[in-house]
């Protein structure tokens, strides 16, 4: 888990509110993925991008969920008017270069809260 | 797409036994599969992976085998510890230029 850097920890947000996650790399990757943990489930894809690409996006929500990873600074996952079924652990993840085979690495989690 | 199953859904085991944790997957052109152990509160961190061309890894305690024909792999544990308690993950990657898809996990527990 060590490099790549996610805030903040925990996240208390109203309904209707806007909900805002940074990831950090680790340093030299360039690709970065954001995946959903809901209580007591698996890791649920959400998005996979490369510095100012979305490369895979399959698995976010149509609407109010937004992600990305401009050239400069960290890559941000926006969840607009969130709503309580929003609460869960987001992940985000990074590896050096993509496709198939190659190791990712993921940070400590973003617990976001929807009371 | 790519789905993937994982098996038990919770595990039990002594001191010192040894955990086996099966996962299916559906895509045959998947060719990497990683596993995570996951502490409460904590990121999943990769304990082990195998590619397609291979059948079986190991590293110290902890050995995974690859069935391709079958489409199957394992995750061994042996001379298990109570450290070794936590959430289980396999995931396997379709193919290139897409994110791993994950099982479901297995909590192991294990009791001293």
């Amino acid at each position: 888990n060590a490099g790549v850097m996610q805030n903040p920890r925990h996240l208390v947000r109203r309904r209707g509110q806007e909900a805002r996650l940074r990831c950090s790399p680790m340093k030299g990757h360039s690709h970065v993925y954001w995946y959903r943990q809901l209580p007591e489930e698996g890791l649920k894809f959400m998005v996979y991008l490369q510095k100012e690409n979305i490369i895979d996006e399959s698995g976010m929500p149509k609407e109010r969920f937004s992600a990305e990873f401009p050239k400069e600074g960290p890559s941000i996952l926006r969840i607009q008017q969130v709503v309580r079924g929003d609460s869960a652990a987001y992940f985000c993840a990074s590896s050096p270069k993509g496709g198939s085979g190659n190791t990712i690495y993921f940070g400590e989690g973003s617990w976001l809260t929807v009371v | 797409g790519e789905n993937v199953e994982q098996h038990p859904s919770t595990l039990s085991v002594q001191e010192g036994d040894s955990a086996v944790i099966k996962c299916t997957y559906s895509d045959s052109a998947s060719n990497y599969f990683p596993w995570y152990k996951q502490e409460l509160g904590k990121g999943p961190q990769l304990i082990i992976d195998i590619r397609s061309n291979v059948g079986e890894k190991k590293d110290q305690r902890i050995a995974v085998t690859l069935n391709k024909t079958a489409k199957h792999f394992s995750l061994h544990i042996t001379e298990t510890q109570p450290e070794d308690s936590a959430v289980y993950f396999c995931a396997a990657s379709r193919q290139a230029g897409t994110a791993l898809i994950f099982g479901k996990g297995t909590t192991l527990s294990v009791s001293s």
